[in-house]
């Protein structure tokens, strides 16, 4: 199986915060890397797919980059909306497989 | 609009089965992939496996094997997902999700979630 490792686990931020989210594939995975974004009770939400894509909706503050096994997730000026954890998923190869997460906090 | 709505919370003994319903609505039931992942209480998201809503072929992780059964029903744009041999580590919250591409994309809409807690 493909192993997916975020860095860091937490982070803590504050409103107006320019903040990155690493993922590392233990293989390439070209670039069939989405993000979500999940909060307490809820399902998660998609943000971005083909590591770069923005999903309709998704405020443009939110932006990924990377192909092959290093990806990141951007967000270029925190609101308070966006604390919450956030999750990087391969979906080159099954089973398809997620990162252990990210938990966003307000410093 | 898309929507995926799941069957409610269950207990469940240890050995005992689970069935969980997912209905999905306001797009071609046919014409996207569902998937199915789950969440333990305090932890990260897996992916369980995959069904083709209209041929019904699936594709699950090993994890599961010989205890995941998922089907599909289009007369009511239904895809349920059967979990056997229960134990207590089974316990979680289980998501349908629909894959946006065709089997091979990321999951776009979600399932609200079904707590399914195992205890005997």
């Amino acid at each position: 199986d493909i192993q997916m490792t975020q860095s860091p686990s937490t982070l803590s931020a504050s409103v107006g915060d320019r903040v990155t989210i690493t993922c590392r594939a233990s293989q390439s995975i070209r670039s069939w890397l989405a993000w979500y974004q999940q909060k307490p009770g809820k399902a998660p939400k998609l943000l971005i797919y083909k590591a770069s894509s923005l999903e309709s909706g998704v405020p443009s503050r939110f932006s990924g980059s990377g192909s092959g096994a290093d990806f990141t997730l951007s967000i270029s000026s925190l609101q308070p909306d966006d604390f919450a954890t956030y999750y990087c998923q391969q979906y080159d190869t099954y089973p398809y497989t997620f990162g252990q997460g990210t938990k966003l906090e307000i410093k | 609009q898309v929507h995926l709505v799941q069957s409610g919370a269950e207990v469940k003994k240890p050995g005992a089965s689970v069935n969980i319903s997912c209905k999905a609505s306001g797009y071609t039931f046919s014409s996207y992939y569902i998937h199915w992942v789950r969440q333990a209480p305090g932890q990260g998201l897996e992916w369980m496996g995959i069904i083709n809503p209209s041929g019904g072929d699936t594709s699950h992780a090993q994890n599961f094997q010989g205890r995941v059964t998922m089907t599909t029903d289009t007369s009511t744009s239904t895809v349920y997902m059967e979990l056997s041999s229960l134990r207590s580590e089974d316990t979680a919250v289980y998501y349908c999700a629909r894959d946006r591409g065709w089997g091979g994309s990321a999951f776009d809409y979600w399932g609200q979630g079904t707590l399914v807690t195992v205890s005997s």
